[in-house]
Parts: structure tokens; sequence; C-alpha cells
């Protein structure tokens, strides 16, 4: 069965220090895998997929297929960056994500 | 002002007795989602639609039912036979095909069942 693991509940770093939140993830399928972020009083949104290779907000995240690992990184952490962060791994035929239990990110100054 | 909404914001319940979730979107999109969120566990699939008039059980289905009548309304019915229903409730919408994985949130409904 599919399954996301975010081994952290918390993560606190200060600001300028790098970031990296986990992520390992068990599927039989070609995985898609993605990050959504929480910010205070907002909404669970979708921060990047690993198939645009993209930065944003100066986030990165890299599927390793032989580590079956998605980590989320940021050089400098700022104090905006404080959230919370879930992996998460498209199932069921492309229909549905399954959801890691998520990591809270502080930032401390 | 387009998007997804959740109402009521809090609700609160006896034991024992039915209580209906609202989940409205405008975003004309065809699939609709329903998460459970407790601390510590992440966000869990009750149930998702990914078109009118069908619906499939997600991971955590028992206890729960929806309805799926409209392309803009996805009602969760909470059960008494949940057994743990206090928590916090999340529905979603995105499109389907390509960018399912892109889901909408609403702001969330917290159920409190004494």
């Amino acid at each position: 069965a599919q399954r996301v693991t975010q081994p952290e509940k918390l993560l606190s770093v200060f600001k300028g220090a790098p970031v990296e939140l986990k992520c390992n993830y068990s599927y039989s399928g070609s995985p898609e895998l993605f990050w959504y972020v929480q910010y205070s009083r907002q909404r669970l949104q979708l921060l990047l997929r690993h198939i645009s290779r993209e930065s944003i907000k100066g986030f990165t995240a890299d599927l390793n297929k032989g580590e079956t690992s998605f980590h989320l990184k940021k050089p400098f952490a700022q104090e905006e960056d404080s959230a919370m962060y879930y992996c998460a791994l498209l199932t069921g035929g492309g229909n549905k994500l399954t959801f890691g239990t998520g990591t809270q990110l502080k930032v401390e100054l | 002002d387009g998007g997804i909404t959740q109402s009521p914001k809090y609700l609160f319940r006896k034991e024992g007795q039915n209580v209906t979730l609202s989940c409205e979107q405008n975003l004309n999109h065809d699939a609709m989602y329903w998460y459970r969120q407790d601390p510590g566990q992440g966000l869990r699939l009750i149930y998702y639609s990914q078109i009118v008039n069908d619906f499939q059980k997600g991971d955590i289905a028992e206890g729960y039912s929806v309805s799926r009548e409209k392309k803009e309304s996805f009602p969760l019915t909470v059960t008494s036979a949940q057994k743990n229903p206090t928590a916090f409730y999340l529905c979603a919408s995105s499109t389907t095909g390509a960018a399912s994985y892109e889901q909408y949130f609403g702001p969330g409904t917290r159920l409190t069942v004494t």
C-alpha cells in the first residue's frame, strides 16, 4: 500500500540557516510527489511538484527514487517560511492524494 | 469571489446525533474531496467524488456518508456510527485528469461531539 512518511513533527531553525524537511514514500507505481503548505490562518495550498523541478519561494525538492525520498530544501530560511508542510503522493490512478503527517517548520530570529 | 467554502466554521453536537457539514465550490471543478485532520496524523481521505452522482470511499470512510447531487456541492454527514467524530474537517476540489494533483482547500470545519 502507498505510504508517505514525514519523520519530524517539528523542525526549528534560525533565520538564514538551511532547511531540509524530510519525506519518504512507498509506492509500487511511478511516483508523483508534491509539497503542500499551510501558513498560519491560511488555507492549505500547493507549494511545488516534483515534475516541474522549479523553485518556489526558494524551496526545491528532488525526487530520489533510489532512496524513495522527496525532501524539501531551502538554503536560507526566512521568518515567513514558518508554516506546516505536508508531503503528498498522487495515488489511486491519479485520482487522489495520500498525505504525510506533516512537519511544522518554525524559523526563529 | 471564487473559491471553496465550508460551513459552519465550528459545530457542536451531542453524541448519537448525525451532523452534516457543507462544502460548496464555484471553481467549476469536477472532483471534490473530504479529509479529516487530526493532530499528528496529517490529512486522511474520507470520501472523494470525480463526477456528479458518483463517489468513492477513501481510507477512513466508516461512519461517514456523502452525496454529490450537484457539481458545486459535496456535503459530508458524520453519522452516529463514527466512533471518534471530533476533528477538523477539510473539503477540497480539483480538476480531473492531468492537473488533479492541485487541490484547492476550504477553510475547514471544526466539529466537536460531546
